[in-house]
């Protein structure tokens, strides 16, 4: 079974701010971890994915996360905020064959000017 | 458009009432999924078609659900006898299948349930 915690259901920052959002994974099968973004009233839109190999995963909008074995983590991460980046943060992990996602509850970036 | 197309966005109907989704996959994307997703909440699993055939449910689908995808193309989720509790964002997905289990996930952009 699979199973995905964000810590922080709200993150604000200023803009210009480092941006770090919470992933913790449990999978009980080596993880496939995904952060999806989504904006008011629309889908969800994948920011990047960790499958395997390198476990510093590079996605849009300058967002990157590092995979963590050891720490069952997978955090997101942008050196600096944009306003553009108001969003709600999904964080979710794959254990089937057949791309099956399970999803974290979600965390809500707010970005002040 | 070769995005995941879901008709319609908004849809408020009365308690007790019959509604239907439809989900318009990516052509030629063979996985098609439901998911649910109440406010401040995740998106949750429903239900996953292969093709034609629905080859998982959740528990969340009750017997007053039902999806189907007929000719492995467009996809419709029923609810029967709707109730408040049905009041979420139905999403759709799709991807193109193949085995691998990093195969991305194109959403749509949802159909919002509001039952009065």
């Amino acid at each position: 079974a699979q199973s995905v915690t964000q810590l922080g259901s709200h993150v604000s920052v200023s803009e210009g701010a480092l941006v770090l959002l919470r992933c913790n994974y449990s999978s009980s099968v080596p993880p496939y971890l995904f952060w999806y973004v989504q904006y008011p009233n629309q889908g969800l839109q994948l920011l990047l994915k960790y499958t395997t190999g390198a476990t510093l995963v590079k996605g849009i909008n300058g967002f990157e996360a590092e995979f963590k074995k050891s720490e069952t983590s997978f955090h997101l991460t942008k050196p600096s905020a944009h306003m553009s980046d108001a969003a709600e943060y999904f964080c979710a992990v794959s254990g089937t064959s057949y791309g099956k996602l399970t999803f974290g509850q979600g965390t809500i970036l707010t970005v002040h000017p | 458009d070769t995005g995941v197309s879901q008709n319609p966005r908004h849809k408020i109907t009365k308690r007790g009432q019959n509604v239907t989704f439809r989900c318009d996959p990516i052509s030629e994307h063979n996985r098609l999924y439901w998911y649910r997703q109440t406010l401040g909440q995740g998106p949750e699993f429903l239900t996953y078609f292969q093709n034609e055939a629905q080859l998982e449910k959740s528990r969340l689908l009750s017997d007053r659900f039902s999806a189907e995808r007929p000719k492995g193309s467009f996809s419709t989720l029923e609810i029967q006898r709707t109730e408040q509790g049905d009041s979420a964002m139905y999403l759709c997905a799709s991807s193109p299948g193949g085995g691998a289990r990093d195969t991305e996930a194109f959403f749509g952009q949802g159909t919002r349930l509001t039952v009065v």
